[in-house]
């Protein structure tokens, strides 16, 4: 049972554009999303999180929305830039007992320059 | 560079054996995660350490075991090895004393081929 979907496996998108990566989630007890970033032959790098009790935070280029009711988040990227190209990684973190963090398969992003 | 150092980077052993993966943690942190990443699959939580104590267990088959030492390294052991046990390994590293970590920082991974 997947409780943290990343549906469409890949992104492309131009330079300068807005890129939108999207996780859905089952599981209502999660407390903390986060997404990690990850390039070729590296280990994931977080990114940026958000506590369900918020909507959104932002860190400089990069948005993170969450909208608890549809279990959805999204990773807002404005302006993307070729560094961008990477696979990002939604994950949550469940409470109490099993608050370990169970992540997506990931979203391949492409920014073409 | 995330502080995190994981040994060795590429390992290829044979059904049946057994094998030791390590891992340094960042500086002061305590709790040291093991992740298990298998073709198109997410990373998959096996299990947490803090302190040289197992605080956490996620999807760790029986086959596999791991310990924290007092200098705060881990290892990974994986025993009896199947050809679905290929995959990248990867070790995390977080300061939060918490059952899990909020901001976890990740090893370059070890990608073990069993042939």
């Amino acid at each position: 049972d997947q409780q943290v979907k990343q549906n469409s496996p890949s992104l492309s998108v131009q330079e300068g554009r807005i890129s939108i990566l999207n996780c859905d989630y089952t599981n209502s007890m999660f407390d903390y999303f986060l997404w990690y970033k990850k390039y070729p032959a590296e280990g994931p790098t977080f990114l940026i999180s958000i506590s369900s009790i918020k909507d959104k935070n932002e860190d400089g280029r990069f948005t993170v929305f969450l909208n608890k009711s549809a279990k959805h988040l999204s990773l807002h990227i404005v302006p993307s830039q070729p560094g961008d190209s990477a696979v990002y990684f939604c994950a949550a973190r469940g409470t109490g007992a099993n608050s370990k963090l169970t992540f997506g398969k990931g979203i391949t992003l492409s920014v073409r320059p | 560079d995330s502080g995190v150092t994981q040994t060795p980077k590429h390992l290829i052993t044979a059904t049946g054996q057994r094998v030791t993966l390590r891992c340094s943690p960042r500086s002061g942190d305590l709790s040291v995660y093991w992740y298990q990443q298998s073709l198109d699959q997410g990373l998959q939580f096996l299990i947490q350490y803090y302190n040289g104590e197992e605080r956490a267990k996620g999807n760790i088959l029986e086959r596999f075991s791991a310990q924290q030492f007092p200098d705060l390294h881990s290892e990974l052991n994986l025993s009896s090895l199947e050809l679905g046990d290929s995959a990248l390994y990867f070790c995390a590293s977080s300061t939060e004393a918490g059952l899990a970590g909020i901001k976890q920082y990740f090893g370059p991974g070890t990608r073990l081929t069993v042939t």
